[in-house]
Formats: C-alpha cells, sequence, structure tokens
C-alpha cells in the first residue's frame, strides 16, 4: 500500500461543478502539499498546510491530522483547471523529503 | 524576482553515458531538493540540500550524486545512464532549513531521454 493515496485517479467534470479531491496518507508528516502540474511538466505548489484549511481564490484545502486526511476543493471549476493536482507529503525526517501521490488528472469541459 | 531555474530543459543522451543537470534557486533561497518523474513510478525524491550538505536521500542506486555550492545552486549527475533513467527531472527551492518546512518553487524541469 502507497504511503500517499489519492482519490480519484481521474475526474471528468463539467464547468462550474463543484470539484473534490482527496488524500489520504499513513506516514508521519511535517506538513502536506498540493501541487498542481500541467502539460509540459512545470509543478506550481497550490497549498502547504500542516493543520486547519486555506484558501486561495477558488480553491480550499483542508487537513485532518488525526484522520491523516486531507482534501482540495475547487469552486466553479473553469477549464483552464484542468491539470494534474498532485498530493505530497513532507516526512518528519526532512521536510523536503516529499513523498508523492499518484495524481488527480482534472480535466473540465466547457 | 526570478524563479527556479533548470538546466537544460532537454538532452538527450545514450547508455553508458553520464549527464550533469543544474538548478538554480530563487535568490535567498538555501534549500534545494531532486525529484523523478517516471510515467511508471510517479515523482520520487532524489536529495535535499542546504548549506552545501545532503540532508536526506531517497531510494536511488549511488549512480545518482549530486551537490550544492556556496552560492546554493546544485547539480545532480547520473553516471552510467540506463534506458530506465528517461525521466523528468524536477529541482526545488525552499527558504526555509532542511528541519522547518517551507513553501516549495519547482523549476520547469529538465526532460532526459536515454536511447
Amino acid at each position: 500500500k502507497n504511503e500517499v493515496e489519492q482519490s480519484p485517479q481521474n475526474l471528468t467534470a463539467q464547468e462550474g461543478e463543484f470539484i473534490t479531491i482527496n488524500c489520504s496518507y499513513s506516514v508521519g508528516i511535517s506538513a502536506l502539499h498540493w501541487l498542481q502540474q500541467h502539460p509540459g511538466g512545470g509543478i506550481v505548489s497550490l497549498f502547504m498546510l500542516s493543520s486547519g484549511k486555506k484558501k486561495h481564490g477558488r480553491l480550499i484545502a483542508t487537513i485532518n491530522i488525526q484522520e491523516k486526511h486531507s482534501s482540495l476543493h475547487i469552486t466553479a471549476s473553469h477549464p483552464r483547471d484542468s491539470a494534474v493536482y498532485i498530493c505530497a507529503v513532507s516526512l518528519r525526517q526532512g521536510a523536503q523529503k516529499l513523498v508523492f501521490g499518484q495524481g488527480t488528472r482534472l480535466t473540465i469541459n466547457p | 524576482k526570478a524563479g527556479v531555474t533548470q538546466t537544460p530543459r532537454y538532452l538527450i543522451k545514450t547508455r553508458g553515458q553520464q549527464v550533469t543537470l543544474s538548478c538554480s534557486p530563487i535568490s535567498g533561497h538555501r534549500s534545494v531538493s531532486w525529484y523523478q518523474q517516471t510515467p511508471g513510478q510517479g515523482l520520487q525524491f532524489l536529495f535535499e540540500y542546504f548549506s552545501e550538505t545532503q540532508r536526506n536521500k531517497g531510494n536511488f542506486p549511488g549512480r545518482f550524486s549530486g551537490r550544492q555550492f556556496s552560492n546554493s545552486r546544485s547539480e545532480m549527475n547520473v553516471s552510467t545512464l540506463e534506458l530506465g533513467d528517461s525521466a523528468l527531472y524536477l529541482c526545488a527551492s525552499s527558504v526555509k532549513t532542511g528541519s522547518e518546512t517551507g513553501e516549495l518553487f519547482f523549476g520547469e524541469g529538465s526532460r532526459l531521454t536515454v536511447l
């Protein structure tokens, strides 16, 4: 079993829909990261969180440390949100020693 | 402020050769980490450097090595290339030290093809 599991692996939705991507982990962490990767490869960090909830524009990320679970929500989704979303955890023994989920490929149709 | 710069962006090598990839972090960032991305294995951690010292190493063979210079620029080297080393190699920098978690800023990556 992978240390970081994401669901779903693929998600297709219509423009305007509310999107939720889930991430569960089984190791001790110092922080959890949500990353976005567009075709071509470049990765952008969306959120880094160790507790509670963060919001940036239409994106919201939450984490429940006791349940070892995090969610990424996208409100009013748009075709430009189409990308691969990756959950990664920073291990306690090394902040940049990330363990990655397998990613969720999101496609938003107009 | 310039972002994380990786060079070269694309390169093709043949089996048995060696390759050196470079990463220039954001000015002021002293932590640099490297990751490998392949279709089969996804993203995997390679190394983490802070102040010219390797803080952590991932589960890769000794053919993979790296270093960090006094100006925080980092290089990684892969010797005796194998077909399976074909991948996107990503570098990230952070202002935080290796023991504190800071936001990571990624470069565009170096795409290596081994023939």
